[in-house]
C-alpha cells in the first residue's frame, strides 16, 4: 500500500472534466513539490506536471495541477479518449529521504 | 535531446544478482541525478534510488540493503545491481534523469524526465 493515496480509478465522458487526488502527509506532499505522470499501457511514464502546477513544454493546458496542505490534485478538462491512461503522483519524503509515488489512478473516458 | 536506454538480462535466477545498465545519449551526465525506478506487472511505480555525478547515491530504504547504483560518466552510463533477488523483484525497470533539489522556499522539488523505454526483468529458475 502506497504512502501517497490515489483513487484506483476515475471516469468521465468526453469533453468533461475529471479530478484525480493524491493524499499524503506533512513530510511529503505537505512540505515538498508534487509531480504528476501519465502512463499508457506498455510505455514509460511521462511527466505532465511538476513543481505542483508547472507544465513541461508540449503538455496541453487542459492538464493542470494544484496543492493544498497535504493533498494534491490533477485536473484534466476537455477530456479526450486519448487521455485514457494511468496517472501517478510523486513527491519527495523528507523523513524517509526517498521518492514516493502514489498507487496510480486509471482514467476511463466513457 | 537526452535519451536513455536500458540493457541487461531479461531473466535472473532467484538468489542471484540483477544487473542493468542505462546508456545516456544526447547529453552529458554531469551535474544531474540519474535514477532507477521499477514497476511490477500490473502494479505501481517504485523508486529504487539515484546516482549523482559526484559519485553520491541515495536508495529507497526498503531496498537499501540489496541495491548498488553506480555510474561511469566517461562512458555516459550508469548501472543498477540488486542482489539476492526473489520473484517479488520481477518488474519493468526504468532508468530516468531525476531533477532533484532544495528550493529557496524550503521545499524539495523532484521529477523524472526523460525516461528510458524500460526493460522487463523476470526472476525465475
Amino acid at each position: 500500500q502506497s504512502v501517497l493515496t490515489q483513487p484506483p480509478s476515475v471516469s468521465a465522458a468526453p469533453g468533461q472534466k475529471v479530478t484525480i487526488s493524491c493524499s499524503g502527509s506533512s513530510s511529503n506532499i505537505g512540505g515538498n513539490y508534487v509531480s504528476w505522470y501519465q502512463q499508457f499501457p506498455g510505455t514509460a511514464p511521462k511527466v505532465l506536471i511538476y513543481d505542483n502546477n508547472k507544465r513541461p513544454s508540449g503538455i496541453p493546458d487542459r492538464f493542470s495541477g494544484s496543492k493544498s496542505g497535504t493533498s494534491a490534485t490533477l485536473d484534466i478538462t476537455g477530456l479526450q479518449t486519448g487521455d485514457e491512461a494511468d496517472y501517478y503522483c510523486g513527491t519527495w519524503d523528507s523523513s524517509l529521504t526517498a521518492v514516493l509515488f502514489g498507487g496510480g489512478t486509471k482514467l476511463t473516458v466513457l | 535531446q537526452v535519451q536513455l536506454q536500458e540493457s541487461g538480462p531479461g531473466l535472473v535466477k532467484p538468489s542471484e544478482t540483477l544487473s542493468l545498465t542505462c546508456t545516456v545519449s544526447g547529453g552529458s551526465m554531469s551535474y544531474h541525478y540519474w535514477s532507477w525506478i521499477r514497476q511490477p506487472p500490473g502494479k505501481g511505480l517504485e523508486w529504487i534510488g539515484y546516482f549523482y555525478d559526484s559519485g553520491s547515491t541515495n536508495y529507497n530504504p526498503s531496498l537499501k540493503s540489496r541495491v548498488t547504483i553506480s555510474g561511469d560518466t566517461s562512458k555516459n552510463q550508469f548501472s543498477l545491481k540488486l542482489n539476492s533477488v526473489t520473484a517479488a523483484d520481477t518488474a519493468v525497470y526504468y532508468c530516468a534523469r531525476e531533477w532533484f533539489g532544495y528550493s529557496g522556499s524550503g521545499s524539495y522539488y523532484d521529477r523524472f524526465d526523460p525516461w528510458g523505454q524500460g526493460i522487463l526483468v523476470t526472476v525465475s529458475s
